[in-house]
C-alpha cells in the first residue's frame, strides 16, 4: 500500500540552527500539506502546497518557514532559525485528486529544540 | 474564525456504542473529516460528510448537521484498539487546501 515516508523519525536542534524535514509524498498525489502538533495538543495546519506553489498557509507559518519540492518527490519543510517552541511533531500529509477527501498522513517527524 | 470544538476525554468498555461530538464555528464550510490518531502514531483517515446524514463504514459511523453546525462519530462495538484520540477536521476552502482540525477527543476503552 502506497504510504508517505518521512525522515528523521527524530530531530534533535540547538536554538537558532535551521533544520530541514523531508517527506516523500505518495507518488501519484497532487495536494501536499504540512502539519504540526505539539504533546498532548491538537493538529495544527501550516502549510498546503499546489502546482509547485503555496496555496494556503496558516498564521503560524511566518518568514521562518519555507516549503519546497525540489525534485518532483521529495517535500521538505525548512525552519531557518528555530526556537523552543518549535518543538512538534511535524506530519506531512498528501491528498490525490481534487475531488479526495483523504489526506494521507506520514509518521511525523518529532523535532525537538533545546 | 475557524474553529472546531470536541469534548477532551470519552470512557466506555468493550463492546459499548461511544458518541463523538464536534461543534464547528466557520464562515465557510464544504464538509467534515473524522480521522484517529493512536499515541505516537499518524492521524488515519475515518470518513467524510460532504452531505447531512449519516454516513455508515463497518463499526464506524458519522454524522452531519449543517444546520446544527454539528457532527459526531459514532463507534460501535468497541474494542480495545479502538483507545486511540479521534479528531473531526474541515477542509476550509475550496479545493480542500487547508484543513483545519478540532481539538480532539481521547477515547479510552476499558474491560
Amino acid at each position: 500500500e502506497p504510504e508517505v515516508t518521512q525522515t528523521p523519525s527524530h530531530q534533535v536542534t540547538q536554538m537558532g540552527q535551521e533544520v530541514i524535514l523531508r517527506c516523500v509524498p505518495i507518488s501519484n498525489h497532487l495536494y501536499f500539506y504540512w502539519y504540526r502538533q505539539i504533546l498532548g495538543q491538537k493538529v495544527e495546519f501550516l502549510v498546503s502546497f499546489y502546482n509547485n506553489e503555496i496555496s494556503e498557509k496558516s498564521e503560524i507559518f511566518d518568514d521562518q518557514f519555507s516549503v519546497e519540492r525540489p525534485d518532483g518527490s521529495n517535500f521538505t519543510l525548512k525552519i531557518r532559525s528555530t526556537k523552543l517552541e518549535d518543538s512538534a511533531m511535524y506530519f506531512c500529509a498528501s491528498r490525490g485528486q481534487a475531488t479526495n477527501t483523504e489526506a494521507f498522513f506520514g509518521q511525523g517527524t518529532r523535532l525537538t529544540v533545546v | 474564525g475557524q474553529s472546531l470544538e470536541q469534548p477532551s476525554e470519552v470512557t466506555a468498555v468493550e463492546g459499548a456504542i461511544v458518541q463523538i461530538n464536534c461543534t464547528y464555528q466557520t464562515s465557510g464550510f464544504y464538509g467534515l473529516s473524522w480521522y484517529q490518531q493512536h499515541d505516537g502514531g499518524a492521524p488515519t483517515f475515518l470518513s467524510y460528510n460532504a452531505l447531512d446524514g449519516l454516513e455508515e463504514t463497518g463499526r464506524f459511523s458519522s454524522f452531519l448537521s449543517r444546520s446544527d453546525s454539528y457532527g459526531y462519530l459514532l463507534l460501535q462495538e468497541l474494542q480495545m484498539k479502538d483507545s486511540a484520540s479521534y479528531f473531526c477536521a474541515a477542509p476550509w476552502s475550496t479545493g480542500f487546501q487547508k484543513l483545519v482540525f478540532g481539538t480532539g477527543t481521547r477515547l479510552l476503552v476499558s474491560p
